[in-house]
Formats: C-alpha cells, structure tokens, sequence
C-alpha cells in the first residue's frame, strides 16, 4: 500500500540552527502538506502547497519557515533559525485532490535544545 | 471559520465495552469529516470518512461513525473494545477555502483497563 515517507523520524537541533525536514509523499498526489503537533497538544496546520506554490497557511508559518518540491518526489520544509518552541511532531500529508482524506507520514520528532 | 469539538480529554473504559467518542463540528456547508487514530510515537492513521450519503459510516478496526447534522456531531464507536485501541483518537474536518487542510480537534485519550 502507498505510503507517505519522513525523514528523519527525530531530529534533535540547537536553538538558532537551520534544518529540513523531508518527506517523500504518495506518487500520485498533487497536494501536499505540513502539519505539526506540540506535545500533548492537538494536530496544527501550517501549509498546503499545490503546483509548486504555496496555496494556504496559517499564522504559525511564519517567515522563518519555507517548503519546496525540489524534485518530483520529495517536499520539503525548512525552519531557517530554530527556537525552543518549534520542538515538536511534524508531520508531513499528501492528497490525490483536495476535497479527499489525506495521507499522513509517521511524523518527525523535532527537539530543539 | 471551521472548528471541531472533542468533549472529553480522556476515556477509560474496560476491555470488551462499548465505547463512543464525541466529536462536534462547526461548519458553514455539509462538512468532510474524519476520525484519525494515533498510537503513542506513531502517525495518524485514518479510521473512517464522511463525505456524503449513508449517515453510518464504517471504518477499520471495527469502528463506525454516524454524522448528525442536527446535532453537529460525528461520533465514534465500537461495540466491543480490544486493549490494542489504546489511542489518542482525533476527529477532524476538512477546511473551507479549497486548499484541503483539515482542522483537527483537541483529541481523546482511550485508555482500555483489562
């Protein structure tokens, strides 16, 4: 069965560090997401992203995150200068189209030190 | 703007009971609504949908849900619980505006007692 794909599963980082989270989504799908989940807390959205452009998001994508397809397969989403509050789950989502469920990967846990 | 209610935080129930859990939404149109299950470390996986028709909807698992307009509920169940279905459950909804994000809510802990 097709799957959505994340690496790494953790990530452990220092405060004002850049990193990448990857996720390879379904191969079919066009619609791609991220979302994060702060510890104990609920599932947030933070961006959708269709035709190579970001297409929706939230108050919490800010300007220190960015996504990019930079490839046919992978999506990616970088947190230019970690802050402790970004220690959290994310979880990358992929759709075959937008008024359908999606597809969530197994998350990565990101723990900013 | 559309939002999702889970009532209750955290549900204990034995291992053979029923279970039902809560789910209330506010939307403008006829919602798109999902149960999610997320076991601890692990991703969310999907249980069931709600697009349109049959207001019961089965899922995997064993569970099923039945969308109540008249109430906004889109409720949970499953006649007979397995200590395996110790979760956090998250029902969600599909968001306004066409970029297909959903709105997750707060969530349910099930623990299942022996």
């Amino acid at each position: 069965e097709p799957e959505v794909t994340q690496t790494p599963s953790h990530q452990v980082t220092q405060m004002g560090q850049e990193v990448i989270l990857r996720c390879v989504p379904i191969s079919n799908h066009l619609y791609f997401y991220w979302y994060r989940q702060i510890l104990g807390q609920k599932v947030e959205f933070l961006v959708s992203f269709y035709n190579n452009e970001i297409s929706e998001k939230s108050e919490i994508f800010d300007d220190q995150f960015s996504v990019e397809r930079p490839d046919g397969s992978n999506f990616t989403l970088k947190i230019r200068s970690t802050k402790l509050e970004d220690s959290a789950m994310y979880f990358c989502a992929s759709k075959s189209s937008p008024n359908t469920e999606a597809f969530f990967g197994q998350g990565t846990r990101l723990t900013v030190v | 703007a559309q939002s999702v209610t889970q009532p209750d935080i955290h549900i204990t129930v034995s291992e053979g009971a029923s279970l039902e859990l809560r789910c209330n939404y506010s939307y403008g149109a006829t919602p798109y609504l999902f149960w999610y299950v997320q076991s601890p470390g692990q991703g969310l996986q999907l249980l069931l949908k709600y697009f349109s028709g049959d207001t019961l909807v089965q899922g995997i698992k064993g569970f099923e849900a039945e969308f109540k307009r008249s109430q906004s509920s889109f409720n949970l169940r499953k006649p007979s619980v397995h200590w395996s279905d110790a979760a956090e459950y998250f029902c969600a909804v599909l968001g306004e505006g066409g970029a297909g994000k959903s709105t997750f809510g707060d969530g349910t802990t099930l623990t299942v007692k022996p």
